[in-house]
């Protein structure tokens, strides 16, 4: 089955900078891969999601880059704000199924 | 379009006991998929529904089960609990048809803790 690795698990960066968030995926048919945000207590929010067709999508702020050769795919966070501060998963689905694989999580603490 | 809801939000249980979860989708959906979530282990996916009907299922042993009804709404059952069965298991439910079928919308959560 399909087995996404994300890195970093924890990512610290100062208000401002940028972050970035990498996932590897085994599976050469997975076709979907989304990203969620998830805040202490609250449920995982999709914040921005790439299809195998497209190279980047950006969404202000956020952008997602997949490179479907190397099959891997990584999330960009520009001029972060403590407000950015959660766990964000990565998962990817594989072409004719419904299920999604996440990776593990990470961390990303932003301080003002 | 009100969002995916669970009840109960918060459930004590002991060991042996069995409980139900609850999960409506957004209008609409017709798929519902079901994780678990501890710190450990990250998001794992127990199994989802489509149309009344087991499409996929993780690897959980059986005391794991679930439904889905005609109107879209499913439970899950863990029959004699564990100690590591408490985690927060959530919802989520797509459309899987149309334009963006494969965007997943997670409900607020159950919080079970097995004493």
């Amino acid at each position: 089955g399909e087995n996404v690795e994300q890195h970093p698990s924890t990512l610290s960066v100062q208000e401002g900078d940028s972050a970035v968030i990498k996932c590897t995926y085994s599976d050469s048919a997975s076709n979907y891969f989304p990203w969620y945000k998830q805040e202490l207590g609250k449920r995982p929010q999709l914040i921005i999601d790439i299809r195998s067709n497209v190279g980047e999508k950006k969404d202000q702020r956020i952008a997602v880059t997949l490179n479907k050769t190397a099959k891997h795919f990584s999330l960009h966070i520009t001029e972060t704000q403590p407000e950015d501060s959660a766990v964000y998963f990565c998962a990817a689905r594989r072409s004719g199924y419904s299920t999604l694989t996440f990776g593990k999580g990470t961390m990303l603490l932003v301080s003002p | 379009k009100a969002g995916v809801t669970q009840t109960p939000r918060y459930l004590i249980k002991t060991r042996g006991q069995q409980v139900t979860l609850s999960c409506s989708p957004i209008s609409g959906h017709r798929s519902v998929s079901w994780y678990q979530q501890t710190p450990g282990q990250g998001l794992q996916f127990l199994f989802e529904y489509f149309s009344e009907t087991q499409r996929n299922k993780g690897n959980f042993p059986g005391r794991f089960s679930g439904r889905q009804f005609s109107n879209s709404r499913s439970e899950m059952n863990v029959s004699t609990l564990e100690l590591g069965d408490s985690a927060l298991y959530l919802c989520a439910s797509s459309r899987e048809e149309g334009q963006g079928k494969e965007t997943q919308y997670f409900g607020p959560g159950t919080r079970l803790l097995v004493l």
